[in-house]
């Protein structure tokens, strides 16, 4: 099974921050990764597929980038509605995994 | 305006079955593969199994092979999973989500979610 560990697990970030998360993957995966935004109690959103291809409907400053077995997720100004809980997925081979997540939170 | 609804959570016992059920609306669901994911209160994600959309390719995390079946209706655009010889670590909420390998990605990421459907396993 392909593990996918996401660091930081936790971070604190103010409104207007550029932030950053990384996922890496066990073994690589080519760019077949996606990254999912979580607020509390509610489904998850795709923001990110393809390693860098942003969601239709998701703002430009979130993007994508990475290949083989170091991704990153960047949020360029880390806006209000930001916080929330991100996860990569990977679905290169089944099982499909997801990593442990990075929960962003107001400094 | 895709839909995903889930139905069928609750409180069981531990070795007891469950059936949640799914419906899709606002898409061809006849065309797409579909996933459930589930997660453990506090916890992050998990895939628990996914289904194209013939029915022809499955697949099951090792966690519920053996004890889950995917299944689905096309004729009522509706997704379903069985669930047997509940455990008290299956306690979820389990999300329902629409399948896509937009980009040529070999297998399916999930576009749209529906809200979740909460089961406890609990005496």
């Amino acid at each position: 099974d392909i593990q996918l560990t996401q660091s930081p697990s936790f971070l604190s970030a103010s409104v207007g921050d550029r932030v950053t998360i990384t996922c890496r993957a066990s073994q690589g995966i080519s760019t077949y990764l996606a990254w999912y935004q979580q607020n509390p109690g509610k489904a998850p959103k795709l923001l990110i597929y393809a390693a860098s291809t942003l969601e239709s409907g998701v703002p430009p400053r979130f993007s994508g980038s990475g290949s083989g077995t170091e991704f990153t997720l960047t949020i360029s100004s880390l806006q209000p509605e930001d916080f929330a809980t991100y996860y990569c997925q990977q679905v290169n081979s089944y099982p499909l995994t997801f990593g442990g997540g990075t929960k962003v939170e107001i400094k | 305006e895709v839909q995903l609804v889930e139905s069928g959570g609750g409180l069981v016992k531990p070795g007891g079955s469950l059936r949640l059920s799914c419906a899709a609306s606002g898409f061809s669901f006849s065309s797409r593969s579909m996933i459930w994911v589930r997660q453990a209160p506090g916890k992050g994600l998990e895939w628990v199994s996914s289904m194209d959309s013939s029915s022809t390719y499955i697949y099951y995390a090792d966690s519920v092979k053996g004890r889950f079946t995917i299944s689905r209706d096309n004729a009522k655009n509706s997704l379903y999973l069985q669930m047997n010889s509940l455990r008290a670590e299956d306690t979820a909420v389990y999300f329902c989500a629409r399948g896509d390998r937009r980009g040529g990605l070999p297998f399916s990421m999930s576009d749209y979610w529906g809200q979740g459907t909460l089961v406890t396993v609990s005496s």
